[in-house]
Formats: C-alpha cells, sequence, structure tokens
C-alpha cells in the first residue's frame, strides 16, 4: 500500500501570508496526486488534481507542485475563507487510493 | 450540474451490514466517469471504501475489500454500498463521489453531501 504524509498536521498564519503544505508519498506516484479542502461540516472540495492542475473554478492563489514522492500546495495570499483542513491524495493505481492525514489551516 | 445524494439508514446493528445508495442527477451514471464512495469517522480523516464503473467493474481498498460489495442500477442512475459485518469503527460520514475521468479517475470533482452512519445497538 501506498502511505501518505502530510506537514505540518496544523498552521496558522495572517491574512496575506504564503501558506505552504508538504505531502510525501512512500513511492513514486508520477503526478497522481490531488489536493483537497474541506470545512467543517461539508464534503471535500477538489482544488489541485494531477499535482499541479487547477480545478475550474478555483481560485489562483491554490497552486501546486511536484512529481515522484515529494509534492507542495501553496496558498499565495491565505484570506479568511480558507480556514479549513486540506488533504493530498494519490491515485497512482487502484486499489487504495489514499488520503494524507490533512493540514488544519487557521488565522493567527 | 452533476448533483450526488446518499441515502440509507442513519443506523445499523453491530455485525450487521450497512447499505447506501448514491442518486446522480444532472448527468448520467453511464459516462466516462468512475464513481466512489469515500468514508470519514468522525474528527478524523478521509479513507477511500471502492469505486464502480458503469460495465460494472469495481475496484476495492484491500483494507475493507473481504466485507465491501459496490453495485449499478444504470436503470435508475445510482449505485450503492454495502458494508456488512459492521463494527463501532465503522461509525463515519459516508460520501459518495464522482472521478473526474478516465485519465483522472481518482481526482474527485463532484462530491454528494455526505450521511453519517452510526454502529450501533
Amino acid at each position: 500500500d501506498i502511505q501518505m504524509t502530510q506537514s505540518p498536521s496544523s498552521l496558522s498564519a495572517s491574512v496575506g501570508d504564503r501558506v505552504t503544505i508538504t505531502c510525501q508519498a512512500s513511492q513514486d506516484i508520477s503526478n497522481y496526486l490531488n489536493w483537497y479542502q474541506q470545512k467543517p461540516g461539508k464534503a471535500p472540495k477538489l482544488l489541485i488534481y494531477d499535482a499541479s492542475n487547477l480545478e475550474t473554478g478555483v481560485p489562483s492563489r491554490f497552486s501546486g507542485s511536484g512529481s515522484g514522492t515529494d509534492f507542495t500546495f501553496t496558498i499565495s495570499s491565505l484570506q479568511p475563507e480558507d480556514i479549513a483542513t486540506y488533504y493530498c491524495q494519490q491515485y497512482d493505481n487502484p486499489p487504495g487510493f489514499t488520503f494524507g492525514p490533512g493540514t488544519k489551516v487557521d488565522i493567527k | 450540474q452533476v448533483q450526488l445524494q446518499e441515502s440509507g439508514p442513519g443506523l445499523v446493528k453491530p455485525s450487521g451490514t450497512l447499505s447506501l445508495t448514491c442518486a446522480v442527477s444532472g448527468g448520467s451514471i453511464s459516462s466516462s466517469n468512475w464513481w466512489s464512495w469515500v468514508r470519514q469517522p468522525p474528527g478524523k480523516g478521509l479513507e477511500w471504501i471502492g469505486e464502480i464503473y458503469h460495465s460494472g467493474s469495481t475496484n476495492y481498498n484491500p483494507s475493507l475489500k473481504s466485507r465491501v460489495t459496490i453495485s449499478v442500477d444504470k436503470s435508475k442512475n445510482q449505485f450503492s454500498l454495502k458494508l456488512s459485518s459492521v463494527t463501532a469503527a465503522d461509525t463515519a460520514v459516508y460520501y459518495c463521489a464522482r472521478g473526474k475521468g478516465i485519465a483522472a479517475r481518482g481526482a474527485f470533482d463532484y462530491w454528494g453531501q455526505g450521511t453519517l452512519v452510526t454502529v450501533s445497538s
């Protein structure tokens, strides 16, 4: 099974700050890596797919990069509405699309 | 606009079978998409359960494979989940979701609102 790790597990930042979350896969997953945003009581929302592709309708302050085993998710200028938990997820091949443990982002 | 809606009992007895249905509207379940179930125990992270294609092909999470069955009903434009021999550890919010496309089958672009299933006697 492919295991996913994320860091940090939580962070506090000020409005306007650049926020970076990293995700690491236990083996090479090429670019089969997605990022989701989940707000309390809501379903996850796809933000980035295939490591770096911005989902339609998602603000451009969100971006992703990486390939192989190491990936980065960035919010270029944190906004109050970005308060959420962010998950990475690999889908290199079924079975076993695994999610990272999540990073909780809040405002300082 | 594709919409997904989960339905089913909110309470299941231990050792029983959890059964949920996901109704798809605004699009066809026979489109070039895989359809998945994902769950989230209260206060915890996300776990992929399995997926199905309209042809009936399925893939399951190895950790749940022995207890999971996902099926599709094209006439009703819906797909279903059955999880047998449930325990309290299966208590979770269950989501259905659509894979973005054949090339990005594991990128879930549409989700249901989720339904809480509690396993308790």
